[in-house]
């Protein structure tokens, strides 16, 4: 089956440092590949994707290469700010239900960036 | 827009009670809402697919009769957890689907 296997944590850094959890993927199909980030008491939000092989996914200074041949899709960032300590979670989509395609999560990486 | 909310956020129950979570589409409608349950450091595991008029479906190794889920309209669902246990105690999180899934800020359940 489906499985995401990411970067464990915790990760602590200081303000502007580089970024970057390590995320790969099995599937049986041609997944689409997405980060999702968790802040402190909140439900989780897309923070970016990728829908096929060589694409790149970036959004508020992250990014995250498609990689087919490694079947990888690390998150980066060039430089981190104490608001962006939240839980990271890779997640691909392989399967439909219906109208709506199910996600298969990694275990999530805690990030906290020291001032 | 976007927002999906669940209540309670917070759940104490005694063993052998059931406890209803509560999983709502704000400002849109939802015909998929998915349940997800997480264990400490622990990825979120699907639980089971909710299609509003139809019954819901169940992954591997999830107790339907345990796991009671409603989807009685396209802005709510329900999970029922039936005679909880202590082994029940997590984090349990529902997303709604409007072209991408959108997800509620979870509820924090411990059976004693």
């Amino acid at each position: 089956g489906d499985s995401v296997t990411q970067m464990e944590g915790p990760v602590t850094l200081s303000e502007e440092a580089f970024l970057t959890i390590n995320c790969t993927y099995t599937a049986t199909g041609y997944p689409s590949l997405f980060w999702y980030v968790q802040y402190p008491g909140e439900g989780l939000q897309l923070l970016l994707k990728a829908t096929k092989a060589d694409d790149k996914g970036s959004n508020k200074g992250f990014e995250a290469t498609y990689r087919k041949e490694t079947t990888s899709f690390h998150l980066e960032k060039g430089s981190v700010q104490v608001s962006d300590s939240a839980v990271y979670f890779c997640a691909l989509s392989d399967r439909n239900s219906g109208s709506a395609r199910q996600l298969t999560f990694g275990s999530g990486t805690q990030l906290t960036v020291l001032p | 827009g976007a927002v999906v909310s669940q209540h309670p956020s917070r759940v104490i129950c005694k063993s052998g009670t059931s406890v209803k979570i509560e999983c709502r589409s704000l400002d849109f409608q939802a015909t998929t809402m998915f349940w997800y349950r997480q264990f400490p450091k622990k990825s979120l595991m699907l639980m089971a697919t909710s299609n509003e008029g139809s019954k819901a479906t169940y992954e591997q190794g999830v107790e339907k009769d345990k796991f009671l889920i409603n989807h009685a309209s396209l802005t709510l669902s329900t999970l029922t957890v039936t005679s909880a246990h202590p082994e029940d105690s997590s984090f349990y999180i529902c997303s709604a689907t409007k072209n991408e899934q959108f997800f509620g800020p979870g509820t924090r359940l411990t059976v004693l």
